[in-house]
């Protein structure tokens, strides 16, 4: 059982540039999150799904874009990379309200 | 405004010395407190839910319990695996994205041999 995996471990962007990191869950979860981690800062929400088609924004979500196609994915876009984006992304999936996370390993990003 | 506050930022015991990590927060009615570990270039792990006051947890070494304003996680007797960051979290009752859970910046613990 591999829980939620997220590709890629590692990626540096140019400014400017765009990307998406991707993230599956194998584990049937309606729930899904987006979080960056920036030090001394604690863990970010960036945006959720409640379920497939059904995204909304959280914390920190501008410069980012989500999909919910299916419920299995969750990917995350950054259109036009800034350095302040630099981070370490995770995505996270519960089965419901009130439930615990599972996390993925995360993505570290570095924009120069 | 919702918060969550741990202290102290990082900890460094020895082998055997026990100790207390803590969690305030302030929230528009808990659902719930979660104890999660983190390991170096890796996810959160999850630990412990706890609903409400008075409740505790344990498992191996760790201890959580909760009041209505805060969270301890005591660890009794660590061993050097124990090294790790402790976070914490609450999920709120109230608002939008109720089911989001809102972290404090965490607890480097170091233990030495």
């Amino acid at each position: 059982n591999a829980g939620v995996t997220q590709t890629p471990k590692f990626r540096i962007l140019k400014i400017g540039q765009s990307m998406t990191l991707q993230c599956t869950q194998d584990m049937n979860h309606n729930y899904m999150y987006w979080y960056r981690q920036d030090p001394g800062m604690g863990l970010k929400l960036i945006y959720y799904s409640v379920g497939a088609g059904i995204t909304d924004k959280g914390e920190v979500p501008n410069g980012y874009n989500v999909s919910r196609s299916t419920t299995e994915d969750f990917p995350l876009r950054l259109e036009l990379a800034a350095p302040s984006q630099t981070s370490v992304y995770f995505c996270a999936s519960s089965p419901g309200g009130g439930a615990r996370y599972t996390f993925g390993s995360g993505t570290r990003l570095t924009v120069v | 405004e919702d918060q969550v506050t741990q202290s102290p930022e990082a900890l460094r015991l020895q082998e055997g010395e026990s100790s207390s990590l803590n969690c305030s927060y302030t929230v528009s009615g808990l659902r719930g407190l979660f104890w999660y570990r983190q390991d170096p270039g890796k996810g959160p792990e999850f630990l412990f839910t706890l609903y409400s006051a008075g409740e505790e947890k344990e498992k191996e070494r760790l201890k959580a319990t909760l009041t209505k304003k805060e969270s301890f996680l005591h660890i009794t007797a660590p061993k050097p695996e124990d090294s790790a960051t402790y976070l914490c979290a609450v999920q709120a009752g109230y608002g939008g994205a109720t089911n989001k859970l809102i972290f404090g910046t965490g607890t480097l613990l170091a233990v030495q041999p």
